[in-house]
């Protein structure tokens, strides 16, 4: 079946800091893959995707690349701000249905 | 316009005892989804709809969980004689279901229900 396996948290990083937050998958086919953010007293909500090999999300200033030879879709940012700090999952879909497949969550704390 | 509502926000019951958990979806949205979000974790998916049927309904944990969507819009998640480990949060998502996996879910604030 389907998997998603993403860097354990927590991460602690300082305003302007580089981010990445490694995110790996496992499915059959050609999945869609997406990242999605929750902040403290929200909701999930997207902050980007990609449908097929190769292409690039970004949004807000975050990047992520799906990469099939190496099954990843690992979330970037060049300069990361208090703003930021949120719980970050990563998550695929494929299949007739297109339920989401959840990463177990990072939690990203930044210090001004 | 309206995202995805979710009530109640909260619940608390006791073991044993019947819950309803009630989505409100974005209007038009065809596909709705059901997932669940335990401590620590990931949401893991519960069910799907599309239009009013279950589509796949291969997440539920076991027969004491049932959803219902009558007229293709709210949907009620049914839970029976309910036990300490269903405590968690109920998420709910609906999309436009254009034909793609690629289409984008919108989630619900959830609810979260707490089982003493």
């Amino acid at each position: 079946g389907n998997s998603v396996t993403q860097m354990e948290g927590p991460v602690t990083l300082s305003e302007e800091a580089f981010l990445t937050i490694n995110c790996t998958y496992t499915a059959t086919g050609y999945p869609s893959l997406f990242w999605y953010v929750q902040y403290p007293g929200e909701g999930l909500q997207l902050l980007l995707k990609a449908t097929k090999a190769d292409d690039k999300g970004s949004n807000k200033g975050f990047e992520a690349t799906y990469r099939k030879e190496t099954t990843s879709f690992h979330l970037e940012k060049g300069s990361v701000q208090v703003s930021d700090s949120a719980v970050y999952f990563c998550a695929l879909s494929g299949g007739s249905n297109y339920k989401l497949t959840f990463g177990k969550g990072t939690l990203l704390t930044v210090n001004p | 316009g309206a995202g995805v509502s979710q009530t109640p926000s909260n619940k608390v019951t006791e073991k044993g005892k019947y819950v309803e958990l009630r989505c409100d979806p974005i209007s038009g949205h065809t596909a709705l989804y059901w997932y669940r979000q335990s401590l620590g974790q990931g949401p893991e998916f519960l069910i799907y709809f599309q239009g009013t049927g279950a589509a796949d309904d291969s997440g539920l944990p076991n027969d004491r969980f049932f959803a219902v969507r009558p007229e293709g819009s709210v949907s009620t998640l049914k839970i029976q004689r309910t036990e300490r480990g269903d405590s968690a949060v109920y998420l709910c998502a609906s999309s436009f279901q254009s034909g793609g996996p690629g289409d984008t879910q919108y989630f619900g604030p959830g609810t979260r229900l707490t089982v003493l």
